[in-house]
């Protein structure tokens, strides 16, 4: 079955990074785009970007140009979302979640998340 | 890029059906039939529930179905059940392979 699983939570002070991981199973990673989104404390649900695993290409939302970045391995089967220069307002959880498309084709619909990560940005 | 908007919150009573708009901008709404609904129970992970404005995938109840109108998507739940009690929240292209969530809408069954 298809299960993602991500990285546990973290604990970042302002300024700093942090990577999330995303590790797929039970399908053939570079078949399916992965996209990012996050959710903040009582905040609604905002789509960071996507990757295509099969070639590493990108595409991210506007709000976060210049400062995320999503990479694969794909010899693991796990995409990476890192955010740099982490502000209080990045506290959130971040999700993981696979396009519904396959086969190399973009739909723009997600099937399945991963159970989200909580990063916390806090001096 | 701004979210699409929603109600804050709907409540409905069980049998009843309820509506949550969407409405976006003639940049992303408007301009393609690519809307899709999610629902949100706490702890669980988010569930597709609408794609392509109207499509139901395999397993998703027929008490669900979607429209658009224009500039605003909607999502209608027919014979509201305790278990539909979530928040929803519809998604729709904008353009150059990006996407806009809306601000959410939360769903009570009284």
């Amino acid at each position: 079955q298809v299960q993602l699983v991500q990285s546990g939570a973290e604990v970042k002070k302002p300024g700093a990074s942090v990577k999330v991981s995303c590790k797929a199973s039970g399908y053939t990673f570079t078949d399916y785009y992965m996209h990012w989104v996050r959710q903040a404390p009582g905040q609604g649900l905002e789509w960071m970007g996507w990757i295509n695993p099969n070639n590493g290409g990108t595409k991210y939302a506007q709000n976060f140009q210049g400062w995320v970045t999503m990479t694969r391995d794909t010899s693991i089967s796990t995409a990476y979302m890192e955010l740099s220069r982490l502000t209080s307002d990045d506290t959130a959880v971040y999700y993981c979640a696979r396009d519904f498309g396959g086969y190399d084709f973009w739909s723009g619909y997600f099937d399945y998340w991963g159970q989200g990560t909580l990063v916390t940005v806090s001096s | 890029q701004s979210a699409l908007t929603q109600p804050a919150s709907v409540s409905g009573s069980p049998g009843q059906s309820i509506t949550i708009s969407c409405t976006g901008t003639s940049s992303d709404v408007g301009s393609y039939n690519l809307v899709s609904w999610y629902q949100l129970h706490p702890g669980k992970a988010p569930k597709l529930m609408i794609y392509d404005n109207t499509k139901r995938p395999s397993g998703v109840s027929n008490r669900f179905s979607g429209s658009k109108s224009g500039n605003t998507a909607s999502l209608t739940i027919s014979g509201l059940q305790a278990e539909d009690e979530a928040d929803y929240y519809c998604c729709s292209y904008a353009g150059s392979s990006t996407l806009v969530f809306g601000g959410g809408t939360e769903l009570t069954v009284v």
